[in-house]
């Protein structure tokens, strides 16, 4: 199975700084035959389901403001809010569907400084 | 607008079983895989099942391989995950989930809790 580690467990930022999310993958989520990672993330609120974010790495998904952006590529990737807001408050995952057993990271969580 | 609406949780004794369903509208059911994630209260997400879009194919976590079905009925828009010998380790809110084209899950529904108990 892959495991999907993230960090920080928590961070507090400013209203209007960044936000910095890393997710790492166990193994290479890039499938060499498309160049896609295989990697997607998903911001959960208090008492919601989870929202997808972010497929195939850094591709937003419509709706999602511009201020969210991923990057990274293989094992290594980034989550990034580029200038918070008291509604990104949540508790943000990532997930590779590159192999199953899906697998999901165990989450970090957003709050306000 | 994609709609996933789940039934079915409840107060279950180790051992006992359930039947999980969730009404799909809003999209062409059949023409999308569909996952089963669960939450145990908090932690993080798992993943469980996936069907495709036939049906044809299904796949499971391994701890819950021998004990969970997942099936659907294409004919009905509806989702289903059967959980037999349920476990006190199997307690979560589960969440059915549209898959995207390939494994992404771009459409949750709002969960129904399972609790394993006696």
């Amino acid at each position: 199975d892959i495991v999907m580690t993230q960090s920080p467990d928590s961070l507090a930022v400013s209203l209007g700084e960044r936000a910095t999310i890393n997710c790492k993958s166990s193994q290479s989520v890039l499938y060499s035959s498309n160049n896609k990672n295989y990697l997607a993330w998903y911001q959960q609120k208090p008492g919601q389901p989870p929202k997808l974010l972010i497929h195939w790495a850094s591709t937003r998904e419509s709706g999602v403001p511009d201020r969210f952006s991923g990057s990274g590529s293989g094992t290594d990737f980034t989550l990034t809010i580029s200038s918070l807001q008291a509604e990104d408050v949540a508790v943000y995952y990532c997930q590779q569907y590159y192999g199953i057993p899906f697998t999901f990271g165990p989450g970090t969580k957003v709050d306000i400084k | 607008e994609v709609q996933l609406l789940e039934s079915g949780g409840g107060l279950v004794q180790p051992g006992g079983s359930l039947r999980l369903s969730c009404a799909a509208s809003g999209f062409t059911f059949s023409s999308y895989a569909m996952s089963w994630v669960r939450q145990a209260p908090g932690k993080g997400l798992e993943w469980v099942s996936s069907i495709s879009d036939s049906g044809s194919g299904t796949y499971y976590i391994d701890s819950v391989k021998g004990r969970f079905t997942i099936s659907r009925d294409n004919s009905k828009n509806t989702l289903y995950l059967q959980m037999n010998s349920l476990r006190g380790e199997d307690t979560a809110v589960y969440y059915c989930a549209k898959r995207g084209s390939s494994g992404w899950h771009d459409y949750w529904g709002q969960g129904t809790l399972v609790t394993v108990s006696s």
